[in-house]
């Protein structure tokens, strides 16, 4: 495989359930992101992760914890969230110094 | 962060017809980018443009750094072009901040 790729493609979760997001990249980059997509909103980034630290947490709440084990893979753990939760999760990843982002197709989720 | 602002917010074209999307930065970015997202919701890098032009067939973008604006060209839309186009920027190491998109519809 190539690029970016993120998986599970869509979770319906219930508010107490425990459940976690995939990213992985084939690319070589050595930084990942998480990005919330919601309605009419801008892109929000999320949680930003050079080298495996994390060197960006933009304020998101505890239920949301991520996790960066090596330079190519990308959690997001979910528990008790709220429906307002729901939303399109996109991972991103890029090489520090080079051009861009390279995004994965996203993960949609429902909080129900 | 930067502020992005994208217009217009929602373009219909008839198939066959040229539009220019326009993105303003509060800010001066060094790194830029335009997306185009798919109905399924894949965000497709279309332009790494931080100045200059460049052409990619059908498309072509601009950016102006110094007035911290970019262009997006579309010509002959196809109904293909549907989706919606975000502008991205970035000025210190690779955080780019998202404007809120123009959502086009392209009819046949």
């Amino acid at each position: 495989e190539t690029g970016v790729t993120q998986t599970p493609r869509h979770l319906v979760m219930g508010m107490t359930n425990k459940k976690s997001l995939k990213c992985e990249q084939h690319l070589g980059h050595n930084a990942m992101y998480w990005y919330k997509q919601s309605a009419k909103k801008p892109l929000e980034l999320m949680f930003v992760y050079n080298f495996k630290e994390q060197t960006e947490n933009n304020s998101v709440p505890s239920r949301f914890s991520p996790e960066c084990p090596n330079s190519s893979h990308l959690f997001l753990h979910l528990h008790t969230l709220q429906p307002e939760d729901s939303a399109l999760y996109l991972c991103a990843s890029s090489q520090e110094g080079a051009q861009g982002y390279t995004f994965g197709s996203g993960t949609r989720l429902t909080v129900v | 962060g930067i502020q992005v602002e994208q217009s217009p917010p929602d373009l219909i074209l008839q198939e066959g017809a040229n539009s220019t999307l326009r993105c303003n930065f509060s800010d001066s970015v060094n790194n830029l980018q335009w997306f185009h997202q798919n109905p399924w919701g894949q965000l497709i890098n279309l332009f790494y443009i931080p100045s200059g032009t460049k052409q990619n067939g059908r498309l072509s973008a601009t950016t102006v750094a110094t007035e911290r604006y970019s262009l997006l060209y579309i010509s002959s839309s196809q109904t293909t072009d549907s989706g919606v186009y975000f502008c991205a920027g970035a000025n210190t190491g690779n955080q780019f901040y998202f404007g809120t998109g123009t959502s086009l519809t392209v009819i046949p």
